[in-house]
């Protein structure tokens, strides 16, 4: 089944404290995105990657690394959560070819840091 | 900058009747793409219906289909014989053509809550 998936789908840390969001997509997308959704705001791209090694930030890039090793997997890092933070993220994935480049969302992952 | 505006924050809908979701958009691009995401109360964003602004016809998807004003910018989604499994937010989204760096970004709306009532 072609999807993309996000682990963890949950999780509460606290400030601080380094953690790491995977995603990985099966449909051998070249392109690939982070999105944080928070309300009122709809969502917002936080990096992306147009293929293997190639990442570039979106609109809220701030505390967040990512990096494209390979081209299944995307990881989200934040290095040193804070509050605001808090938020549903999401991950996309999606071709270059016309026709068939509609991005796919990942379930999301609900993150809380206190 | 594009931006995406869905003026309808709530909106509500009997079984079985029509409703229809607006969303304009600002763009000075020609060639882009707009999209209806869904995104049931499982947070899942699902793709509704996607329209490709140089294709003239009005796409549809079912009991779901779009109204595309490129001259005025203006992207609304009709939903034919609600049903309550249709009760979801929906986004409108925009994405300019051509893969290249910030050109593939989604830019979204704030989105409409569809309320079904029986």
């Amino acid at each position: 089944e072609a999807q993309v998936t996000q682990n963890p789908r949950y999780l509460i840390t606290v400030t601080g404290k380094k953690l790491t969001v995977t995603c990985s997509q099966n449909m051998n997308h070249e392109y690939m995105s982070w999105y944080r959704q928070d309300p009122g705001l709809g969502l917002r791209q936080i990096y992306y990657s147009m293929n293997v090694e190639v990442t570039d930030k979106g609109d809220v890039p701030e505390g967040y690394k990512v990096s494209r090793k390979e081209k299944r997997n995307f990881p989200l890092i934040l290095e040193s959560p804070s509050p605001n933070q808090t938020s549903l993220y999401f991950c996309a994935s999606g071709s270059h070819a016309r026709g068939t480049d509609t991005q796919y969302f990942g379930p999301g992952t609900r993150l809380t840091v206190l | 900058a594009q931006t995406v505006t869905q003026s309808q924050p709530e909106m509500s809908v009997q079984e079985a009747e029509t409703v229809t979701l607006s969303c304009t958009y600002d763009t000075s691009e020609s060639d882009y793409y707009l999209f209806w995401y869904k995104q049931p109360p499982s947070r899942q964003m699902i793709l509704v219906i996607r329209q490709e602004a140089y294709k003239q016809q009005n796409a549809t998807e079912n009991r779901f289909s779009v109204n595309f004003q490129k001259a005025a910018k203006s992207f609304s989604l009709k939903i034919s014989d609600s049903q309550l499994g249709d009760a979801a937010m929906y986004f409108c989204a925009y994405r300019r053509y051509a893969y290249t760096g910030t050109a593939s970004k989604l830019t979204f709306g704030t989105g409409t809550r569809l309320q079904v009532t029986l």
